[in-house]
C-alpha cells in the first residue's frame, strides 16, 4: 500500500484563486512529520511547510497553509491568491518515527501538477 | 535556509563511462544525506541513504556496484555512476538533513545525466 496518495494528477486554477492540493498518508506511527514541497521546470526541490503530528494547530508559511485532519490521515496544501510563478508539480511527503542516528526515510507522493492561469 | 550544493548540474557522457556527482552542505554539517533519482514527470525515488563516516544503506532494487555512494565528510557526499548505460539517464537530486534540523531535508538542485 502506498503510504502518500495524492489522487490530483494535475490542477488547474485562476491567477489569484486559492487552491487546494490533496494529501493523504498512512502509518501506524505515533509520531511522524509531513512536507510539502514545489519542484519547478528547474527541477530544485524548494521547501514549503511542514507539520508535525503532535501540532495541534495547522501549520501556515506566507500563503501555504496545511490542512491537518489527523483522524483522516489527510494534509493537503492550501495555495492562496494562486499567482503565475506558482505552477509547478508539489510533492506531498512524510517521515515515520523518530530519526536513529540522525536519519530518517522520507516516502514522495507521485506529485500533483499544478497550472496557474492568468 | 540550509544551502545545499550539487555539481555538475548537467552532464553527457558515452555509454561505459563513470560519472561522479558531488553534494555539499555549504553552510552546516551533514550528518545524512539522501540520494534520490527521477524520472519525467514521475516522483523522486529514494536510492541510498548515508551517514557520515559510515557506509550507505541502498533501497531495494538499486544496485551497490552500480550507484558508489561515499560519504568522506560532513560536508560532502558523492554519488558515482559507475560503467554508465543509456538507462541510466535520469536527474539525480540529493538532500542533506543536519542533527539539530532533522525535520527538514534541504535539497540540492540536481544533477541531469545524459548517457549516449
Amino acid at each position: 500500500a502506498q503510504k502518500i496518495t495524492q489522487t490530483q494528477p494535475g490542477m488547474f486554477v485562476q491567477e489569484k484563486e486559492a487552491v487546494t492540493l490533496d494529501c493523504t498518508y498512512d502509518t501506524s506511527d505515533q509520531s511522524y512529520g509531513l512536507f510539502w514541497y514545489k519542484q519547478p521546470s528547474s527541477g530544485e526541490m524548494i521547501f514549503l511547510i511542514y507539520q508535525g503530528s503532535y501540532d495541534e494547530q495547522n501549520a501556515t508559511e506566507g500563503r501555504y497553509s496545511l490542512n491537518f485532519q489527523k483522524a483522516r490521515k489527510s494534509a493537503n496544501l492550501v495555495i492562496s491568491a494562486s499567482q503565475l510563478g506558482d505552477s509547478a508539480m508539489y510533492f506531498c511527503a512524510m517521515r515515520e518515527g523518530l530519526p536513529s542516528g540522525g536519519s530518517y526515510i522520507p516516502t514522495f507522493g507521485r506529485g500533483t501538477s499544478l497550472i496557474v492561469h492568468p | 535556509g540550509a544551502v545545499v550544493s550539487q555539481h555538475p548540474s548537467r552532464v553527457i557522457c558515452k555509454s561505459g563511462t563513470s560519472v561522479k556527482i558531488e553534494c555539499r552542505s555549504l553552510d552546516f554539517q551533514a550528518t545524512t544525506m539522501f540520494w534520490y533519482r527521477q524520472f519525467p514527470k514521475q516522483s523522486l525515488m529514494l536510492m541510498a541513504t548515508s551517514n557520515e563516516g559510515s557506509k550507505a544503506t541502498y533501497e531495494q532494487g538499486v544496485e551497490k556496484d552500480k550507484f558508489l555512494i561515499n560519504h568522506a565528510s560532513l560536508t560532502l557526499s558523492t554519488l558515482t555512476v559507475t560503467s554508465a548505460h543509456p538507462e541510466d539517464s535520469s536527474f539525480y537530486i540529493c538532500s542533506a538533513t543536519s542533527r539539530t534540523a532533522y525535520n527538514e531535508q534541504f535539497f540540492g538542485p540536481g544533477t541531469r545525466l545524459t548517457v549516449l
